[in-house]
């Protein structure tokens, strides 16, 4: 039973347009999210969080939307270039502090020129 | 941020035989993480270390099979035994910086098991 969901495997976009990567969850205890990004033959790197007391945050070209009453957030990308073609994962964790995370299966996006 | 380095960044095993993957912080953690991504799914959490105790193991892992060291503060290592083709997977190792979130990744172990 997956508890993080990212229902799709793929996405393409233009340079300069909005990217936007969904990401549902079941468990109701999960209070924090997190974006991360992967390119091959690298390890995930952190991109931006957001804790469930918030509807949305914003770093640079990335915000990330919250909607708890739908269990779904998003990370928009705005505007998107070539070097963001990555694996981008949705991650939660279930209590604050030190806690384990719970991954996505990630969403493959490839932005071109 | 923590910056881990991990090794080897790949391997071809045969079965049987057993791995050690490790990985060093440059600096001191609490807690690492174990890793494994296998073709077309999530990161799943193998289990937790902490040093000066054993490791935490998720549902469906064991330390037979993957154990795991936590001598200091800085790094860790973990054994994939007695290896079949289904071991073959992405590793990776993780480290929760102080504070609890934003973690880090090494850059992950891609192990095939012929």
């Amino acid at each position: 039973d997956q508890q993080v969901k990212q229902n799709s495997p793929s996405l393409s976009v233009q340079e300069g347009r909005i990217s936007i990567l969904n990401c549902d969850y079941t468990n109701s205890m999960f209070d924090y999210f997190l974006w991360y990004k992967k390119y091959p033959a690298e390890g995930p790197t952190f991109l931006i969080s957001i804790s469930s007391i918030k509807d949305k945050n914003e770093d640079g070209r990335f915000t990330v939307f919250l909607n708890k009453s739908a269990k779904h957030l998003s990370l928009h990308i705005v505007p998107s270039q070539p070097g963001d073609s990555a694996v981008y994962f949705c991650a939660a964790s279930a209590s604050s502090g030190y806690s384990t995370l719970t991954f996505g299966k990630g969403t493959m996006l490839l932005v071109s020129p | 941020s923590a910056v881990i380095s991990q090794k080897p960044s790949r391997d071809i095993c045969q079965r049987g035989t057993s791995l050690t993957i490790q990985c060093q912080v440059d600096s001191q953690v609490t807690m690492m993480f174990w890793y494994r991504q296998q073709p077309g799914q999530s990161l799943t959490l193998i289990a937790t270390a902490n040093q000066g105790s054993e490791a935490t193991y998720e549902s469906g892992f064991v330390i037979d099979k993957f154990p795991i060291s936590r001598p200091n503060l800085t790094f860790s290592t973990l054994t994939v035994s007695n290896m079949s083709p289904e071991d073959s997977s992405i590793y990776l190792c993780s480290a929760a910086p102080q504070g609890g979130y934003g973690y880090t990744f090494g850059s992950g172990t891609r192990l095939t098991v012929v």
